[in-house]
């Protein structure tokens, strides 16, 4: 079982439509980062979290420690949205990175 | 100000032969992290560069290495390649040490191992 699942694999929404990927892990953290990939590869961070809620824009994420559960919500989705959503968390003392395998979004016009 | 930069973007290789593969974090920046993509597997955490020391690896062989120089910019030096080593490998920064604060990624380089 893979140390961090996100959920769902792929997503296709509307233009416009309220969107929420998933995270759950199993390991204790210390932070947790949800990062954005581009076809091409290059990847853009858009949240670190340790607790509570963060909102940037039209994006917003939440984690709940205790549940081990993180979600990231996009609203008015846009086409521009799409692209591979990344889960990522710090582990304990190691300070490495465990990655989800990313939700792949796209949104239609 | 400039961003992480990573050369080569693209390289081909052959099965057996080494590559080195260069990143330049963001100025002021003193930790450098190197992961990799390969095709279905998602992300992999290489190695951790703090101060011009390494400070952590990933589940990699030891032909998998690297280093930090002075001023911060790191290598990636992969030898004797083998065709699963194909992958987009990136390179990120950070100016908090230990991934609790944000992380800027590199455009990646592609390799490709025939």
């Amino acid at each position: 079982k893979n140390e961090v699942e996100q959920s769902p694999q792929n997503l296709t929404a509307q233009e416009g439509e309220f969107i929420t990927i998933n995270c759950s892990y199993s390991v204790g953290i210390s932070a947790l980062h949800w990062l954005q990939q581009h076809p091409g590869g290059g990847i853009v961070s858009l949240f670190m979290l340790s607790s509570g809620k963060k909102k940037h824009g039209r994006l917003i994420a939440t984690i709940n420690i205790q549940e081990k559960h993180s979600s990231l919500h996009i609203t008015a989705s846009h086409p521009r949205d799409s692209a591979v959503y990344i889960c990522a968390v710090v582990g304990g003392s190691n300070y490495k990175l465990t990655f989800g395998k990313g939700t792949l979004l796209t949104v239609n016009p | 100000e400039a961003g992480v930069t990573q050369s080569p973007t693209h390289l081909i290789k052959t099965r057996g032969q080494q590559v080195t593969l260069r990143c330049s974090p963001i100025s002021g920046h003193t930790s450098v992290y190197w992961y990799q993509q390969a095709l279905g597997l998602g992300l992999q955490f290489l190695l951790w560069y703090d101060e011009g020391e390494e400070r952590n690896r990933g589940n990699f062989p030891p032909r998998f290495s690297g280093r930090q120089f002075p001023n911060y910019s790191s290598e990636l030096n992969v030898n004797a390649l083998e065709l699963e080593d194909s992958a987009l490998y990136l390179c990120a920064s950070s100016s908090d040490s230990g991934i609790v604060g944000e992380l800027f990624f590199g455009e990646g380089s592609r390799l490709t191992v025939l």
